[in-house]
């Protein structure tokens, strides 16, 4: 059974804080991937990696890095976390190719930015 | 480019009633075509996906949808409401030409009334 498991549930921070969201994969994916869901805009991707070390900007990079130094680890960092990015972030892994083999997701870390 | 309208942002059936969340895509070249569902404080899973071959494709917990070409949708369907149902659905889309970014629809949230 493939798992994704991200390392919060809920998170609250403040203002200007640097914020480091984990997931972790144990199916040997190659793909992992970061999404903000809000309501009524659905998932929108932040940024993908399809290797280890390697990573491409989403739709909505802008305030986010990613670290990937192994294979099942997929990090989302906020350098400086803002109200705005209040926001639930799921973590998705897949096998390649991406474009048609189905995504497995993470339950999400609700973080709230005070 | 690829884009996903889901027409409805919520949608309320009776138990035993039809279920029909409707899609449509837009896509520059031929799609792959998703489901998913997500039950409350749970990420995403796949409901079923459309790749190549036969346009009516029959997913988990009675679900199924139909690609329409000529329509550019992929409207899902269940014969009979469960109250198990009760989630939100989104409808998702690739290209099939590679690259590696899935885009989302807005959600549908699925009401079921006793």
């Amino acid at each position: 059974d493939v798992k994704v498991t991200q390392s919060s549930r809920y998170l609250v921070k403040r203002t200007g804080e640097k914020v480091f969201l984990e997931c972790v994969q144990d199916m040997d994916h190659e793909n992992m991937f970061w999404y903000r869901q809000d309501p009524g805009l659905g998932l929108r991707l932040i940024y993908f990696s399809y290797d280890v070390k390697m990573k491409e900007k989403g739709d909505i990079p802008e305030g986010y890095s990613v670290s990937r130094e192994k294979k099942e680890r997929f990090s989302l960092i906020l350098e400086s976390a803002s109200t705005n990015q209040t926001s639930m972030y799921l973590c998705a892994s897949s096998s390649a190719p991406s474009s048609y083999n189905e995504q497995f997701f993470g339950p999400g870390t609700r973080l709230t930015v005070l | 480019a690829q884009s996903v309208t889901q027409l409805g942002s919520h949608v309320s059936v009776s138990e035993g009633a039809l279920v029909l969340l409707r899609c449509n895509y837009s896509s520059s070249v031929p799609p792959y075509l998703f489901w998913y569902v997500q039950y409350p404080n749970q990420g995403l899973q796949l409901l079923l996906k459309y790749t190549t071959g036969a346009t009516l494709v029959k997913g988990i917990n009675g679900f199924e949808a139909e690609f329409k070409k000529s329509e550019t949708s992929f409207h899902l369907t269940k014969p009979s409401a469960h109250m198990s149902d009760a989630a939100e659905y989104f409808c998702a889309v690739t290209g099939n030409t590679g690259g590696f970014k899935t885009i989302f629809g807005a959600g549908t949230r699925l009401f079921v009334k006793a």
